[in-house]
């Protein structure tokens, strides 16, 4: 069974960088398309950008000035960091699973929330 | 970038019913690249229906997916406890992979 957990501070000052991990189990990353995805409270879901096992990557032009998307194969891991973070950047973020274009994200971790404070 | 427009806002239904959702596309989106997902609160979306009309692994037949080009839908007949929640649209055939603003299912 294929399981996602996100990691990172819980807590990021204004203009500092947030960075996340997501950890994958059950499954090699050397496949598919891993992708983060962010959620603010109350609100809708927005997707950040994905890395694909070959290394390629594509990001939501709202954001793609700020963020890198990169994996670490050695560690089934890939990451996000996002720069210059505002409030507008708090948001529960979530990594998930793409195996293929008609699929679907199948596989989600449970979501972290971060808060961007002073 | 493609704007997925889903209705109505909330939907107010009793158990039993039948639920029929609305994602409108501003402009023609693939129906291979096109998904339905399920959030309770505090928990992360589950993939119910892929390709638009393709139950993903687990899924219960009461739900199904219609549609093609700019409109698609989703239905649940016989509605269980369960199923109220909120259903977010996305779809993946341009960039950036766009998700509409969600349905609230709640119970009447």
């Amino acid at each position: 069974q294929v399981q996602l957990q996100e990691s990172g501070p819980g807590l990021v000052r204004p203009s500092e960088t947030l960075s996340l991990t997501c950890t994958v189990s059950g499954g090699s990353i050397s496949r598919h398309h891993w992708n983060w995805i962010r959620q603010p409270p109350g609100k809708g879901l927005e997707w950040i950008g994905y890395v694909y096992y070959s290394g390629i990557t594509d990001y939501n032009p709202s954001l793609k000035s700020r963020i890198t998307i990169s994996l670490d194969t050695s560690k089934n891991q890939f990451s996000l960091t996002l720069t210059s973070v505002t409030a507008a950047d708090t948001a529960v973020y979530y990594c998930a699973r793409l195996t293929c274009w008609g699929c679907g994200f199948d596989y989600w971790g449970q979501g972290t929330l971060v808060t961007v404070s002073s | 970038e493609i704007v997925l427009t889903q209705s109505p806002g909330t939907l107010s239904l009793s158990p039993g019913e039948r639920a029929t959702l609305s994602c409108r596309a501003s402009q023609s989106v693939s129906s291979s690249y096109l998904a339905w997902y399920q959030q309770k609160p505090g928990q992360a979306p589950r993939l119910l229906i892929y390709g638009a009309s393709s139950r993903a692994t687990g899924i219960p037949d009461r739900f199904s997916g219609s549609g093609s080009g700019t409109d698609f839908t989703l239905t649940i007949t016989r509605l269980e406890p369960e199923d109220f929640a909120v259903y977010y649209c996305q779809q993946f055939g341009t960039s950036p992979r766009t998700f509409g603003q969600g349905t609230k299912l709640e119970i009447k």
